[in-house]
């Protein structure tokens, strides 16, 4: 596609609730980024693809979240029993292969009640 | 103490003026040194990119990277409603991994 697609554009989840985050990189973009972005910060790295290899996955905050990419193309993080600090709009990257140019989606904005 | 360090404002300015934005780092091996731009509710776009130490123009940009102070500074001159935004800057060690700042809001009013 001609841009990052990311859906749910919002979720809404109550604690303790499973979900799910689709990340449609560029077409042809080997690397992939899943970053978190709280509220008046930064984005946060948690985990990066090339093709469908996981080759840092350092930024995940607990073993509760879990990134995969099993194609090479399409990725989906996921985060289990979510809690209140989950909160955030999750971020995804992608870029050409050795380039650290990144072209980001919208986000995906994640409450947790 | 974080790698990147950046002022998160906000900083507000009246149309026309040059806005100075900064960020100082503490990893000596960044070589490579971005500022994005993001809007209300979107993702961060790329608005420039430098390799190393110097200046780069881009229009009303101006990147400055000064690796033996390990600051990075980015000008906007005759600023326009429309910059009004967050400013993120960002760097890496090696071509992959990014790191931000927290990010700098900015408001240009008419």
């Amino acid at each position: 596609g001609a841009g990052v697609s990311q859906s749910p554009r919002y979720k809404v989840a109550k604690r303790g609730q499973d979900v799910a985050l689709r990340c449609d990189p560029i077409s042809g973009h080997v690397s992939l980024f899943w970053y978190q972005q709280a509220l008046g910060q930064g984005p946060e790295f948690l985990t990066y693809f090339q093709n469908e290899a996981q080759l840092d996955k350092s930024g995940l905050p607990s073993d509760r979240f879990f990134a995969e990419r099993p194609e090479g193309s399409v990725s989906t993080l996921k985060i289990q029993r979510t809690q209140q600090e989950d909160s955030a709009v999750y971020l995804c990257a992608s870029s050409l292969a050795g380039s650290n140019v990144l072209t980001f989606g919208a986000g995906s904005r994640l409450t947790v009640l | 103490q974080k790698e990147v360090e950046q002022d998160p404002g906000p900083l507000s300015v009246p149309e026309g003026a040059i806005v100075s934005l900064n960020c100082t780092y503490s990893n000596s091996a960044f070589q490579y040194f971005m500022w994005y731009r993001q809007y209300s509710r979107k993702g961060p776009e790329l608005l420039m990119y430098t390799y190393s130490s110097g200046n780069k123009e881009d229009g009303r940009f101006t990147a400055q990277v000064d690796k033996s102070s390990k600051y990075i500074s980015l000008f906007i001159r005759d600023s326009q409603p429309s910059d009004s935004a967050t400013y993120l800057c960002a760097m890496s060690a090696v071509t992959d991994k990014l790191i931000f700042g927290t990010g700098t809001r900015l408001q240009v009013f008419p």
